[in-house]
This record gives C-alpha cells, structure tokens and sequence, in this order.
C-alpha cells in the first residue's frame, strides 16, 4: 500500500467550476500538508500548505485537512484555464523535515 | 527569484553508458535534492544532501550516486544506465517549511 494515494484522474472540467482534488494517507504520524501545482515540462511549485485539521484558503484556492480520516482536500473555486496543470499532494512528519511523501498527482483541464 | 537549473531538458543515452546531470542554484541553499518523477508513483527521492560533501541516500538510491562538491552545484550520476531509469529527473533546493523546496524544470532521460 502506497503512503500517499491521489486519484491519478484525469479531471476535465468546463470553466468556472469548482475542481476538488483528494489525496488520502496511511501514515497518521504525517503532521504538514502540502499541495504543489507541476505544469506541463516544468517543475513543481509550492501551492499551498498546512499542519492543522480544517480550512486554510488563499484567493481561489481552499486546503482542507481531516487528520481523523487521514484525508486532504484542495479546491479552486471559478477555475480558469491556466488552473490546467497536475497537482501533487506532499505531506511531512516534521516541520523542517526534508522528507516529503508526494502523491503521485491528479492532471487537471479547466476547457475554456 | 529563486533559479535552480538543470543541465540538459532531454537526453538519450545507451544502456551502459555513464550519465551526469547537473543542477545549479543560485539561492544558497544548504539543501538539495534529486527525484525521480515516473507516472502513477508521483516523486521519488533518489538522494539529497545538506552541505557541501554531505550526504545522504533517499528511498531509491541504487543505481545512482551523486556529487556536491560545491554549494551551488549537486550532480546525479547513473554509473552504468539502464533503461529502467528512463524517466523524468528533478532538481530540488531548499527544505522544511520556512524554505519551501524549489523545484528546476527537469530532465527527461531516455535509456535506449
């Protein structure tokens, strides 16, 4: 069983949908939360992170965190088409810990 | 504006043949890292290192070894490639949450 598992999709959505994006964990001692946003033939960057249990938004983007059900949530509310990307859930023990588990990622296209 | 390059986009190379890839940063960071990113399996660290001639092997080291003998500079070395190492080969620098880990933009290798 993987640390980390994220529907791989791919998601297909029409503009100015939410998109919800899931990535579950095995792991309950996983204490910092991260989503990163890969576009294509780039590296990954930082989109959002968190180490509590409920919401945390930033603009269009919503991180939600349930560390009873080991299960992580990200939103984008009035998807644009540059939200077109793969998104990677990461997730630490530590604060400062270099070790992040990555999902594998879910490919995201916001059809104009 | 963090910058973290990497050698070469893409490469193809025999079986058997010794492979290097470079990654430069210009931010002095004392961490850096090298993953591997394969689909369905999302990122995995081959090695990362904390200070110049540190250091230490991630989840999937075998097959690989690296070098840092300057700050800025962390190479990867496939000793005799094989074509299960075909895959897409990232660059990280920073760690932990107050230095989010910035990611260069890749190398696609094909081992033939």
């Amino acid at each position: 069983q993987k640390e980390v598992e994220q529907d791989p999709g791919p998601l297909s959505v029409p503009e100015g949908a939410i998109v919800s994006l899931n990535c579950t964990y095995s792991n309950s001692a996983f204490q910092y939360f991260m989503w990163y946003r890969q576009y294509s033939r780039k590296g990954p960057e930082l989109l959002m992170y968190t180490y509590s249990s409920g919401n945390k938004e930033d603009g269009r983007f919503t991180a939600q965190v349930d560390k009873s059900s080991k299960y992580i949530s990200l939103f984008i509310r009035d998807s644009q088409p540059s939200d077109s990307a793969t998104y990677l859930c990461a997730m630490t023990l530590r604060s400062n810990d270099y070790k992040l588990s990555f999902g594998a990622g879910t490919t995201v296209t916001v059809r104009a | 504006d963090v910058k973290v390059t990497q050698s070469s986009r893409y490469l193809v190379k025999r079986t058997g043949e010794k492979v290097f890839l470079e990654c430069v940063q210009d931010m002095d960071h004392e961490n850096m890292f090298w993953y591997r990113q394969d689909p369905g399996l999302g990122l995995r660290l081959i090695y990362f290192s904390y200070d110049v001639k540190m250091k230490e092997k991630g989840d999937i080291p075998e097959g690989y070894s690296v070098s840092r003998e300057k700050k800025e500079r962390f190479s990867l070395i496939l000793e005799s490639a094989s074509t299960n190492q075909t895959s897409m080969y990232l660059c990280a620098t920073g760690g932990g949450l107050q230095e989010t880990q910035y990611f260069g933009p890749g190398t696609r290798l094909l081992v033939l």
